[in-house]
């Protein structure tokens, strides 16, 4: 079945320094990549999302790319915020399940 | 307002005494799950359901059931409560192959 590695599992940075998550999946037949953000005390909200189809999608400050060859895919955050801090996941789409990363614990700091 | 609903946010019970964990969408959505989350290991689906009367196992099936009676509702069930199911549940729904939209949690603590 599919796993999704992810890395790094703790992050560290300045406020409006950008910071970067990277995830690898092992199914080639992976066809969705959504990145969630999970704050305390709550559900993991959805940031972005990519489908195969598509190498690089933007949205404001955050920005997702995927290389279906090497099969990995990445999250970046620019300029990040004190509010940026919270738990991040990406995930990959197999047929009927999503599998989750376990997880980045990122940490602005001003 | 779009939500997914789960009941009760915060449980302490006993091992062996049967529980129900309740999840209500209002999105018309087919497809609903559920994953448990802990430390270290990310979010595990237990259960999933493709639409009515369709349920199927997650990675983590042991221990839990299910049921999709109606499209807005999928409790889970767990029996005869364990220890090692002390978690934090989520339900999440969505249309097939779409964004997952998740409850806020509920945190189980079995004695």
């Amino acid at each position: 079945g599919e796993n999704v590695e992810q890395h790094p599992s703790t992050l560290s940075v300045q406020e409006g320094d950008s910071a970067v998550i990277k995830c690898t999946y092992s199914d080639s037949a992976s066809n969705y990549f959504p990145w969630y953000k999970q704050e305390l005390g709550k559900g993991p909200q959805l940031i972005i999302d990519i489908r195969s189809n598509v190498g690089e999608k933007k949205d404001q400050r955050i920005a997702v790319t995927l290389n279906k060859t090497a099969k990995h895919f990445s999250l970046h955050i620019t300029e990040t915020q004190p509010e940026d801090s919270a738990v991040y996941f990406c995930a990959a789409y197999a047929g009927t399940a999503l599998i989750f990363g376990k997880g980045t614990t990122l940490s602005v700091s001003s | 307002e779009a939500q997914v609903t789960q009941n009760p946010r915060y449980l302490i019970t006993v091992t062996g005494k049967k529980l129900t964990v309740t999840c209500s969408q209002n999105m018309n959505h087919e497809y609903m799950s559920w994953y448990r989350q802990d430390p270290g290991l990310g979010l595990r689906q237990i259960y999933y359901s493709m639409n009515v009367e369709v349920t199927d196992k997650g990675d983590v099936p042991e221990g839990y059931k299910v049921s999709r009676k109606e499209k807005r509702n999928f409790p889970l069930i767990l029996e005869s409560p364990s220890p090692n199911q002390t978690s934090l549940y989520f339900c999440a729904s969505s249309f097939p192959n779409q964004p997952q939209h998740f409850g806020d949690g509920t945190r189980l603590s079995i004695l």
